[in-house]
């Protein structure tokens, strides 16, 4: 079955940091861009970061550039998001998203999953 | 700022049809923005329901359709179910990155 799961979320002063892990199974993240998406509680989805198969492309949102850091380890199937300098705004819950795409006809299509299932971050003092 | 645009809310009756869009400020939405639609109900992740415009996964209902309209992508539900209550987002690409549109919720009445 294909798969992600999340971890790493918790509890964190302002201006603290955390690492969030997104285990995947039943394929493997060398084949595939993977992203990080957040959604404050009661609010909608924010596209955060991605990171090409072996690494070497990385994107971020303004919000996060330079404070966050995505990388994936493809031997352990595995991608993180390092979350430094980290700001109340920076509650949300974390989800992982695999991206795929195909040619078909020439067109190229590009889709979204699976999705984990998040993990929350609460930034407070 | 990028900014995607879809109907705060919109409402429909059991067994009815309603379109929601998905606007773009850069302009009109064209196929190559690929945009995607998911579905997401309480205290749940979302679920990918169509992709690159049209596309439906194995297990999108068939009365889930997506298209272009008027310079906009659009998700159409044609014979709403109950279970079809719940937030929808689209997603759109811009040459390298991807920005969500801020939701509409569709109430089942």
């Amino acid at each position: 079955e294909v798969q992600l799961v999340e971890s790493g979320g918790g509890l964190v002063q302002p201006g603290g940091s955390l690492r969030l892990s997104c285990a995947a199974s039943g394929f493997t993240l060398r084949s595939h861009w993977m992203h990080w998406v957040r959604q404050v509680a009661g609010k909608g989805l924010v596209w955060v970061s991605r990171i090409n198969g072996d690494g070497t492309s990385i994107r971020y949102a303004d919000s996060v550039k330079g404070r966050f850091t995505i990388s994936k380890d493809n031997a352990k199937d595995t991608l993180y998001l390092q979350m430094d300098s980290l700001r109340d705004e920076d509650t949300a819950m974390y989800y992982c998203l695999r991206e795929s795409s195909a040619t078909v006809a020439g067109t190229p299509k590009f889709w979204f999953d699976p999705w984990g299932q998040g993990t929350l971050v609460t930034v407070s003092s | 700022q990028t900014v995607v645009t879809q109907e705060p809310s919109l409402t429909v009756s059991p067994g009815g049809t309603v379109t929601l869009t998905c606007a773009s400020s850069t302009g009109a939405v064209t196929s190559a923005y690929y945009p995607n639609w998911f579905q997401q109900k309480p205290g749940q992740a979302p679920r990918a329901l169509i992709y690159s415009t049209s596309n439906k996964h194995s297990w999108t209902p068939a009365r889930f359709s997506g298209s272009l309209l008027g310079g906009k992508a659009a998700l159409t539900l044609s014979g709403v179910q109950p279970e079809d209550e719940a937030e929808y987002y689209c997603l759109l690409y811009y040459g390298g990155d991807w920005v969500f549109g801020g939701g509409t919720k569709l109430t089942v009445l």
